[in-house]
C-alpha cells in the first residue's frame, strides 16, 4: 500500500514548456486533489475531483488543468509555464470528506525560469 | 472575500509549557481542520472538526470549533521538541492559512 505518489519529485522548466505533474494512490479513494504551496504560506486549490470522469476547479486553476479517466490517477497539466507557478505541488485524496483522513503526496518542487 | 488568519505566525517557547493557536474564519462552514508539516516535508491530517463545540484530542495536542465566534483553536499541552512544525487549519479543503510555525526548545 503505497499511499499517495507523486512524480516527479523535481523539476525545472523554462518560460513557456509544459508538463504533467502525475498523482496516483491506490486507497480506492473518490475525492483527489491538487493544491500548490508557495513558499511560507499555506494551500491553495487549484482543482479537485469527486470522482473519475468529475473534476472542478479551485481558488487558483489558471494556468492549469487536470483530467480523472481513472479512480487512481489525477494529473495536473501546466500549459505554457510562468515563472508564478514556481511553487511546490501536493496532490491529496480521502475517501469520504466528513469521516475520512485526507492523505497527501510527497510533494512536486517546480522551478520555472 | 473569504480569510482564514492564524496567530500567531510564529511561537516559540520551552519544553512542558502550555499554548494556544488561534484560527479565525470570515463565513460560515461546517468543516474546520488541522493540519501539520515538519520542514520540508508533506502534510499530515491531524483533525477534522465538524460542528459547533466539536473537541478532539490527539497526544498532547486538542482542538476545538466555536462556529459562531468562527474561530477554532489548537491547545499544546506540556509541549516536547517533536512538536516543532509548522501547523495550519484550513477551512474545509479549500482555503488555509498561513499558518503557525512552533518551535517547542528543549
Amino acid at each position: 500500500n503505497a499511499g499517495v505518489t507523486q512524480t516527479p519529485k523535481f523539476r525545472i522548466l523554462k518560460i513557456g514548456q509544459s508538463m504533467t505533474l502525475q498523482c496516483t494512490q491506490d486507497m480506492n479513494h473518490n475525492y483527489m486533489y491538487w493544491y500548490r504551496q508557495d513558499p511560507g504560506m499555506g494551500l491553495k486549490l487549484i482543482y479537485y475531483s469527486v470522482g473519475a470522469g468529475i473534476t472542478d476547479k479551485g481558488e487558483v486553476p489558471n494556468g492549469y488543468n487536470v483530467s480523472r479517466s481513472t479512480t487512481e490517477d489525477f494529473p495536473l497539466r501546466l500549459e505554457l509555464a510562468a515563472p508564478s507557478q514556481t511553487s511546490v505541488y501536493f496532490c491529496a485524496s480521502e475517501g469520504e470528506p466528513s469521516t475520512d483522513t485526507q492523505y497527501f503526496g510527497p510533494g512536486t518542487r517546480l522551478t520555472v525560469l | 472575500e473569504l480569510k482564514v488568519e492564524q496567530n500567531p505566525l510564529f511561537l516559540s517557547m520551552q519544553e512542558g509549557k502550555n499554548y494556544t493557536i488561534y484560527c479565525n474564519y470570515s463565513t460560515t462552514s461546517d468543516r474546520l481542520y488541522w493540519y501539520r508539516q515538519d520542514p520540508g516535508k508533506s502534510l499530515e491530517s491531524l483533525f477534522v472538526l465538524l460542528s459547533n463545540g466539536a473537541v478532539k484530542q490527539e497526544g498532547r495536542l486538542m482542538a476545538s470549533l466555536d462556529t459562531k465566534a468562527r474561530l477554532s483553536t489548537l491547545h499544546i499541552t506540556a509541549a516536547v521538541h517533536d512538536l516543532s512544525a509548522t501547523y495550519f487549519c484550513a477551512l474545509g479543503k479549500f482555503y488555509f492559512g498561513s499558518g503557525t510555525k512552533l518551535n517547542v526548545k528543549p
